[in-house]
């Protein structure tokens, strides 16, 4: 089956943009998590969603959103981005309680100049 | 606080030998447990994950791991390391009540000297 998709793989934008992440889950899987990966604070959680619902929210400043469609399709948008912005940003799927693990997809390098 | 600690940043094993990534947890409950590897550039691949039940646990690529509540630790072990299997890896917990959120650990770098 195929896996968990991600768009775009990389992204250059200017301090002060807005920017909007794909994410398309297993076929099937319903809860989409985002995180944020950098040399210095490592993996973090940022939100949770399951059917079109955010179950989950970690503790990042309200420029991140995020919203799942009917499709369990997500985006992730971090506005108005500062220079600390740049990571890469994973997402990965699950079934309902994530019994199966979490698939991730290959991520999206953002770079903010 | 609750956290997940790999205490090894960095360990490097000749090929051949065996290798021991610990992973630490402080939770009230039992969360569920995980060990993914990434190698650079990439996503994280999952290697094994625990539940309940047996706390021997195996995984893919000869991977094993084994969940011990009185130590609240989960350590991620393979009889013989193969170069290919240079990479990060990562222990992971989902909290009790907290379906869908992952807490990482920091992570531990494996180099593998031929």
């Amino acid at each position: 089956k195929a896996g968990v998709t991600q768009t775009p793989r990389y992204l250059i934008k200017t301090r002060g943009q807005q920017v909007t992440l794909s994410c398309s889950p297993i076929s099937g899987h319903r809860s989409v998590s985002w995180y944020q990966q950098t040399p210095g604070q490592g993996l973090q959680f940022l939100f949770e969603y399951f059917s079109e619902t955010q179950r989950n929210k970690g503790n990042f400043p309200g420029r991140f959103s995020g919203r799942q469609f009917s499709n369990s399709r997500s985006e992730m948008n971090v506005s108005t981005l500062e220079l600390g912005d740049s990571a890469l940003y994973l997402c990965a799927s699950s079934l309902a309680e994530g019994l199966d693990g979490y698939t991730f997809g290959s991520g999206t390098r953002l770079t903010v100049v | 606080a609750q956290s997940v600690t790999q205490p090894d940043i960095h360990i490097t094993v000749s090929e051949g030998a065996s290798l021991e990534l610990r992973c630490n947890y402080s939770y009230g409950a039992t969360p569920y447990l995980f060990w993914y590897v990434q190698s650079p550039g990439q996503g994280l691949q999952l290697l094994l994950k625990y539940f309940s039940g047996d706390t021997l646990v195996q995984g893919i690529k000869g991977f094993e791991a084994e969940f011990k509540r009185s130590q609240s630790s989960f350590n991620l072990r393979k009889p013989s390391v193969h170069w290919s299997d240079a990479a990060e890896y990562f222990c992971a917990v989902v909290p009790s009540g907290n379906t869908g959120k992952l807490i990482f650990g920091q992570g531990t770098t494996l180099q593998v000297k031929p």
